[in-house]
């Protein structure tokens, strides 16, 4: 039974650039969440997403940041016009469920903006 | 607001006990959680506690939660040099489903 899976593990954009981060959740998990991780602090929530449903996106930067979780397919975070400041790791969980116990994160991706 | 506190550092020699510290702000929190994360890598979930509870054992892991003081403890016996990380505690509260984190305590076991 595989993890929740990300990729690319790493990812170095220019200024400017688009990122697009994917996500598939673990087997079984219908919810799927969106954290970042910026360098010596913790994770910041950012989405939280079931099937074609944004749930809660209230920790999500108001411009230029967009996730979606499609019917079929994996979760996918997108940057627009990558900043310097948008450089971190993004890491995605899943549960199998609201509220949960079992919520388990991705390896996550590091973003490098240069 | 979303306030989960832990101290930085820890330095333990191998064998002994680790004991790290968390406290949390929100009585509605439903589960607590400690996860592992080492250089460079994503978070590895070590074990949660539902509020209920007032401790959970896994093999060479304790939690300790004091709901009244707010704090949760993870207790690591006989700590390997494998035990060398960051650990966060984070907690989930009623009707919510994001994590709120800690900024981590990082662990140094020393040979």
């Amino acid at each position: 039974n595989a993890g929740v899976m990300q990729n690319p593990r790493h990812l170095v954009r220019r200024r400017g650039q688009e990122a697009r981060l994917r996500c598939s959740p673990m087997k079984g998990h219908s919810h799927v969440y969106w954290y970042r991780q910026l360098p010596e602090e913790g994770l910041k929530f950012m989405v939280y997403l079931q099937k074609e449903n944004i749930i809660d996106e209230s920790g999500m930067p108001k411009e230029r940041f967009s996730a979606e979780f499609p019917k079929e397919g994996p979760s996918i975070l997108r940057i627009q016009q990558v900043v310097r400041g948008d450089s971190a790791a993004y890491f995605c969980a899943s549960s199998p469920g609201q509220g949960m116990g079992d919520y388990t994160f991705g390896s996550g991706t590091r973003l490098t903006v240069v | 607001g979303e306030d989960v506190e832990q101290s930085l550092f820890l330095s333990v020699r191998e064998g002994d006990s680790s004991v790290i510290n968390c406290t949390y702000t929100d009585s509605s929190s439903t589960y607590l959680y400690w996860y592992k994360q080492e250089p460079g890598a994503g978070l590895q979930l070590l074990t949660y506690i539902f509020s209920n509870m007032d401790m959970k054992q896994d093999q060479r892991l304790t939690v300790l939660l004091n709901k009244k003081d707010k704090h949760l403890s993870l207790r690591i016996a006989d700590t390997q040099t494998g035990d060398s990380a960051i650990y966060f505690c984070a907690e989930i509260r009623y009707g919510n489903n994001r994590l709120a984190f800690g900024k981590g305590n990082q662990v140094v076991v020393i040979p």
